[in-house]
C-alpha cells in the first residue's frame, strides 16, 4: 500500500534555532517528492521538489534531501522564523504523474516561539 | 493575478441540506481536484477532472457531487448524504506535464 509517513507530528523551537522534519515513504513507482508549506486555513504552497536523482536541494533556509535506497528525505529548516509556523506536508508522486496518484503525509506541525 | 479561488472561506450547513462550494481558476490548467482535510489526517481526494465535461470520483467521493462545465470552474456540492462534512476543503488544479498542484485557500465547512 502506497503511504507517506511524516516524524515528528507537531514540533515546537524557539525563533533562531534549526529543525529538521522526516518523511518515509513506501510509494511504488516512484516520481518525485514535494514538501508543501501550509499555514494555518490556507492552502498548501510547494517549497521544493526532489527526483530519484537528486540528494539535496535547497530553497532560502530550507533545505531537502533525500535518499532514493532508503525512502526516506528530511527537510531542515535553519535558522527560524516565526514566519515559519505552519504545517509542512510530504508529498510523494507516483510514476504518472496524474494527480490521482498524488500520495500525501499528514504533515508536520511546527511552532516557532519567540 | 494568476490563481484559483475558493468561495465561501466559511461556510455553515444545517443538517440535510446540500450546499456548494466553489472553485475558479484563471491559471489554464485542464486538470482539477477536489480535497477534504482532516485534523491528523492527509489530504484526501474527492474528486478531479482532466478535462472539461469529465470527471472521476477520487477515494471518499462519496456524498459529493462536481461538475465541470467550464476549464475555470469546478464547484463541488456536498449532499445530505454526506454523513460528517464538517471538514476542510481544499480545490487545486494542475498543468499538463507537471506534478505540482497548485491550491486555493480552502473552505472551512461546519454543520451545525
Amino acid at each position: 500500500k502506497n503511504q507517506v509517513e511524516q516524524s515528528p507530528q507537531s514540533l515546537i523551537i524557539l525563533e533562531g534555532k534549526n529543525c529538521t522534519l522526516q518523511c518515509n515513504y513506501t510509494v511504488s513507482p516512484f516520481s518525485n517528492l514535494r514538501w508543501y508549506k501550509q499555514d494555518t486555513g490556507r492552502g498548501p504552497v510547494s517549497l521544493t521538489i526532489m527526483t530519484f536523482s537528486e540528494n539535496t536541494k535547497s530553497n532560502g533556509r530550507y533545505t531537502a534531501t533525500l535518499d532514493a535506497d532508503t525512502k526516506q528525505s528530511s527537510l531542515h529548516i535553519t535558522a527560524s522564523q516565526l514566519s515559519d509556523s505552519a504545517s509542512y506536508i510530504c508529498v510523494v508522486s507516483a510514476e504518472g504523474g496524474a494527480t490521482n496518484k498524488l500520495i500525501f503525509g499528514t504533515g508536520t506541525l511546527l511552532a516557532v516561539q519567540p | 493575478d494568476g490563481g484559483i479561488t475558493q468561495s465561501p472561506k466559511y461556510l455553515f450547513r444545517k443538517e440535510g441540506q446540500n450546499v456548494t462550494l466553489s472553485c475558479e481558476q484563471n491559471l489554464n490548467h485542464d486538470a482539477m481536484y477536489w480535497y477534504r482535510q482532516d485534523p491528523g489526517q492527509g489530504l484526501r481526494l474527492i474528486y478531479y477532472s482532466q478535462i472539461v465535461n469529465d470527471f472521476q470520483k477520487g477515494d471518499i467521493a462519496e456524498g459529493y457531487s462536481v461538475s465541470r462545465e467550464k476549464k475555470e470552474s469546478f464547484p463541488l456540492t456536498v449532499t445530505s448524504a454526506q454523513k460528517n462534512p464538517t471538514a476542510f476543503y481544499l480545490c487545486a488544479s494542475k498543468p499538463d506535464g507537471r506534478t505540482e498542484a497548485f491550491f486555493g485557500q480552502g473552505t472551512r465547512l461546519t454543520v451545525v
